[in-house]
C-alpha cells in the first residue's frame, strides 16, 4: 500500500532531551517536506527537501534539523525541544514539486514537550 | 505577506444538504490552489489541485471553483454525508516558492 509512515504517533518528553520523528515513504517520492499543526494557526512548512541531499527552511525551521540521507526517509530531528514546540507534527511527500502532483500526508506525530 | 483567509470559521448543516465553503488568498505571483480534507487526528487529504488557467476542479461531491482575477476560491459539497464531518483547508502556493501557504481551515459538521 501507498503510504506515508511516521514514528512514533505519540510522544511526551522532557525540555532539553533530544529526540527524533521518523518518516518515511514507499512511492518513490522525490519532494518530501515536515509541517507543525497548531490551534489557530494551520500547518506551517518546516523544513522541505527537493531530493536525497537537498534540503532547505520554511516557514518555521528554528529549533529543528532535518536530513535526507535515503529517498525514502527524511527525519525531523529536535536537538533540545522546548514547551513551545509541543505541536503536531505531519510529513507528507509527493513526486516532485509543482501544481499538478498530489501531496500525501502522514498520519501525524502528537509531540508533548513538559 | 502572502495570506489565505478561509470563511466560515466553522459551519453545522444538516446531512443531505450543500454548503459552500470561501478561500481568499493574496498569494502573488500564482501557482496553484489546493483544497484538502482533514479528519480529527489525521493528516490532510488531496482533494482538487487547481492552476490559474483552471477556474472549476471536480472530486466527486466536492466542485472547487477558483477566480484567480479576484483571488478567491470556493469548495462546494453537495448532498452532504456524514462523513464529510473535517476541517477543510486550502492552500495556496506562490510561483517559485516551494512553502505554500496554508489557510486555518473550516470546520465543518454534518448533522443527521
Amino acid at each position: 500500500e501507498a503510504q506515508v509512515t511516521q514514528n512514533p504517533r505519540y510522544l511526551i518528553t522532557v525540555t532539553g532531551k533530544k529526540l527524533t520523528v521518523t518518516c518515511s515513504q514507499n512511492m518513490n517520492h522525490e519532494y518530501m517536506s515536515w509541517y507543525r499543526q497548531d490551534p489557530g494557526l494551520g500547518l506551517r512548512q518546516i523544513y522541505y527537501s527537493m531530493n536525497v541531499e537537498v534540503t532547505d527552511k520554511g516557514d518555521v525551521p528554528e529549533g529543528y534539523k532535518v536530513s535526507r540521507k535515503e529517498k525514502r526517509n527524511f527525519p525531523l530531528i529536535l536537538e533540545s525541544p522546548s514547551p513551545n514546540q509541543t505541536s503536531l507534527y505531519f510529513c507528507a511527500s509527493s513526486l516532485e514539486t509543482g501544481p499538478v502532483y498530489e501531496q500525501y500526508f502522514g498520519p501525524g506525530t502528537r509531540l508533548t514537550v513538559t | 505577506k502572502n495570506q489565505v483567509e478561509q470563511s466560515p470559521q466553522s459551519l453545522i448543516i444538516l446531512e443531505g444538504k450543500n454548503c459552500t465553503l470561501q478561500c481568499n488568498y493574496t498569494v502573488s505571483p500564482f501557482s496553484n490552489l489546493r483544497w484538502y480534507k482533514q479528519d480529527t487526528g489525521r493528516g490532510p487529504v488531496s482533494l482538487t489541485i487547481m492552476t490559474f488557467s483552471e477556474n472549476t476542479k471536480s472530486n466527486g461531491r466536492y466542485t472547487a471553483t477558483l477566480d484567480a482575477d479576484t483571488k478567491q476560491s470556493s469548495l462546494h459539497i453537495t448532498a452532504s454525508q456524514l462523513s464529510d464531518s473535517a476541517s477543510y483547508i486550502c492552500v495556496v502556493s506562490e510561483r517559485g516558492s516551494y512553502i505554500p501557504t496554508f489557510g486555518r481551515g473550516t470546520s465543518l459538521i454534518v448533522h443527521p
